[in-house]
């Protein structure tokens, strides 16, 4: 089985300024990680996924995430927010591919 | 394609009555998956489809849900005698890829009052 740990429920952060949310994970397998995102009133979106070969991955709207193995994490980060990044940030896992194990969400709030 | 779709998008209901939510997939997506999601948490996994058949179900599914997918296609979620700690959003997504990524619809919000 595996498991996901956001430890950061709350991140704010003001506009313009660098942005981390960090994720760790539990696994006795390989495997494939992902970062979703939760816009108020709406379903996921998809903002990146590792599934194997360069443990950075570039996203979409300029977010970006590094795999590490030996820590187990998954962070991911923004080198500069907007506005409209303000949303809830979801890191999932799955082992086998047929089912996501989602954290419980960082609420990232963007201030002017 | 318009992506996966919900319906309906909310639905408040009294304890004790049943409801009904239906889901259409990406229509070339042969895995469908059924998720709730309570205030201030992550996803639950509930239920998974290949196809028609039904692979997987959390113990988060009692036994007063049920979900089908008849035709491989689209989907239905009954919860029947409704209680209130059945309030959440209950979302639906479907895949292709064994790769595990999912696609989401807007959810289906219910409310048991």
């Amino acid at each position: 089985a595996q498991s996901v740990t956001q430890l950061d429920s709350q991140v704010p952060v003001f506009e313009e300024a660098p942005v981390e949310l960090r994720c760790n994970y539990s696994s006795s397998v390989s495997v494939y990680l992902f970062w979703y995102v939760q816009y108020p009133n709406q379903g996921l979106q998809l903002l990146l996924k590792y599934l194997s070969g360069s443990t950075l991955v570039k996203g979409i709207n300029g977010f970006e995430a590094e795999f590490n193995k030996s820590q187990t994490s998954f962070h991911l980060r923004k080198p500069s927010v907007h506005i409209s990044d303000t949303a809830e940030y979801f890191c999932a896992v799955t082992g086998g591919g047929n089912k996501l194990t989602f954290g419980t969400g960082t609420q990232l709030k963007v201030e002017l | 394609d318009t992506g996966v779709s919900q319906n309906p998008r909310h639905k408040i209901t009294k304890r004790g009555q049943n409801v009904t939510f239906r889901c259409d997939p990406i229509s070339e997506h042969n895995r469908l998956y059924w998720y709730r999601q309570t205030l201030g948490q992550g996803p639950e996994f509930l239920t998974y489809f290949q196809n028609e058949a039904q692979l997987e179900k959390s113990r988060l599914l009692s036994d007063r849900f049920s979900a089908e997918r008849p035709k491989g296609s689209f989907s239905t979620l009954e919860i029947q005698r409704t209680e209130q700690g059945d309030s959440a959003m209950y979302l639906c997504a479907s895949s292709t890829t064994r790769t595990g990524e999912l696609f989401f619809g807007e959810g289906s919000r219910l409310t048991v009052l």
